[in-house]
């Protein structure tokens, strides 16, 4: 059974670019959430998708936003880089059946996004 | 701000001695999960603890879950190497996962 792969692995953007990653969950999997890490904030709760809709949302600026397609694959984009975007992101997927942490979290190898 | 807080932040020991990881918080969770992360990877789940007063054990891994529910424990008996990585506790509620910092764990063969 194939992981959560998530698309491209390594990416080197600029200052007022925009940016989209691709995630693609575990075949069967509904629920897919977006982590931010950075060694200074570690990991931060971006957004989660279920069906098509965004269950829950972090702290983070509108810059930030994403979308989860009816094959559960699901896109973020970040508009308007700045230096601080630089990091890690990291999606993972679940199955979504009963209590959320009842389900255990896969998650892909990240994207790893600089931002000169 | 970060609800869990976890200690130490690193820790550098040598093979076949034995460490603990710390994971406090002021509020009450309905689980705690326990993740470990290599280089270049994501985090992958070693354990979820439910119950308050909870012990789980993994091979040479114990976990705890305080009777409180706020708090929890990592005890790796015999370190080895392969035990070299990042470990993160989170807690889950409403559909996300909120981590500690991490605590980066070396073991020298």
């Amino acid at each position: 059974k194939a992981g959560v792969t998530q698309t491209p692995r390594y990416l080197i953007k600029t200052r007022g670019q925009q940016v989209t990653l691709s995630c693609s969950p575990i075949s069967g999997h509904r629920s897919v959430s977006w982590y931010q890490q950075t060694p200074g904030q570690g990991l931060q709760f971006l957004f989660e998708y279920f069906s098509e809709t965004q269950r829950n949302k972090g702290n983070f600026p509108g810059r930030f936003s994403g979308r989860q397609f009816s094959n559960s694959r699901s896109e973020m984009n970040v508009s308007t880089l700045e230096l601080g975007d630089s990091a890690l992101y990291l999606c993972a997927s679940s199955l979504a059946q009963g209590a959320f942490y009842y389900n255990e979290q896969f998650f892909g190898p990240g994207t790893r996004l600089t931002v000169l | 701000t970060q609800l869990l807080e976890q200690s130490p932040q690193f820790l550098s020991i040598q093979e076949g001695e034995n460490l603990t990881v710390y994971c406090n918080s002021s509020s009450v969770f309905s689980s705690l999960q326990w993740y470990r992360q290599e280089p270049g990877e994501g985090p992958v789940l070693l354990v979820t603890v439910v119950t308050g007063g909870e012990v789980k054990k993994l091979k040479r891994l114990t976990f705890q879950f305080g009777d409180a529910r706020k708090d929890s424990s990592l005890h790796i008996t015999a370190a080895q190497p392969g035990d070299t990585g990042l470990y993160l506790c989170a807690a889950s509620n409403d559909y996300k996962l909120s981590f500690g910092a991490g605590t980066t764990v070396t073991v020298r063969a």
